[in-house]
């Protein structure tokens, strides 16, 4: 079956450490994936898009990679700070038309002051 | 810049009941999206649609009717709420094209049936 998993439910961390969460697919083969961050009480906002040529993509402290072989993205966020505390969530197109997406479960990040 | 509405943000039902839950785009996006988002299970397509007078399903449409009379706007509605439905209901657009483009999210309808 097709499915998406995020590497843990929550994950906490002191400030200042990198976070690295993971996005891992099967059975899906897509042309990229995407990052979003979600608040509580809000809905998922767009951080980065990786395309599948692309090894690594960095945005500021935000840095994701895509490896297709593994069949994993890893989103990292360095020198972390306790407003990076969100649900971040990895979505990617299934059947690469550009008209619908799924999403993982989602990882709860704390950072801790 | 208003971006994707959603209305209303908080609603409670008896099972049986019906309601349409209302999303607008100002963003003039070909595609809209209806999520539900549930804990542990992350956000799951219901209904989708490509553009004005289209609508697709999604991965779990049973129980849900959508309709996009107007480019700006994608109703869902529940003829007959179950409990099951309770959830979290999120609006989302995008940008015609290859799917390289990000969505747009609106802040959600959270929805009790009781």
């Amino acid at each position: 079956s097709q499915k998406i998993e995020q590497n843990s439910e929550a994950l906490n961390i002191q400030e200042g450490k990198t976070a690295t969460l993971t996005c891992n697919y099967t059975n899906y083969s897509p042309a990229y994936l995407q990052w979003y961050r979600q608040d509580p009480g809000r809905g998922p906002v767009f951080l980065l898009l990786i395309r599948e040529n692309e090894k690594e993509k960095r945005k500021e402290r935000l840095k994701v990679t895509f490896d297709t072989t593994l069949k994993q993205s890893l989103f990292h966020i360095t020198a972390s700070q306790p407003a990076d505390s969100a649900t971040y969530l990895c979505a990617l197109d299934p059947d690469n038309y550009g008209q619908n997406f799924v999403f993982g479960p989602g990882t709860r990040l704390s950072v801790l002051p | 810049n208003a971006g994707v509405t959603q209305t209303p943000k908080f609603r409670v039902l008896k099972t049986g009941q019906s309601m349409t839950l209302l999303c607008a785009q100002d963003m003039n996006h070909e595609y809209m999206y209806w999520y539900r988002q549930d804990p542990g299970m992350g956000l799951r397509l219901i209904h989708y649609s490509v553009g004005e007078g289209t609508t697709a399903k999604g991965e779990v449409p049973d129980g849900y009717n959508v309709s996009r009379l107007k480019k700006q706007n994608f109703l869902l509605g529940l003829e007959s709420a179950a409990p099951s439905q309770t959830s979290v209901y999120f609006c989302a657009s995008g940008p015609e094209g290859q799917g390289y483009q990000p969505q747009h999210f609106g802040d959600g309808t959270r929805l009790s049936i009781l």
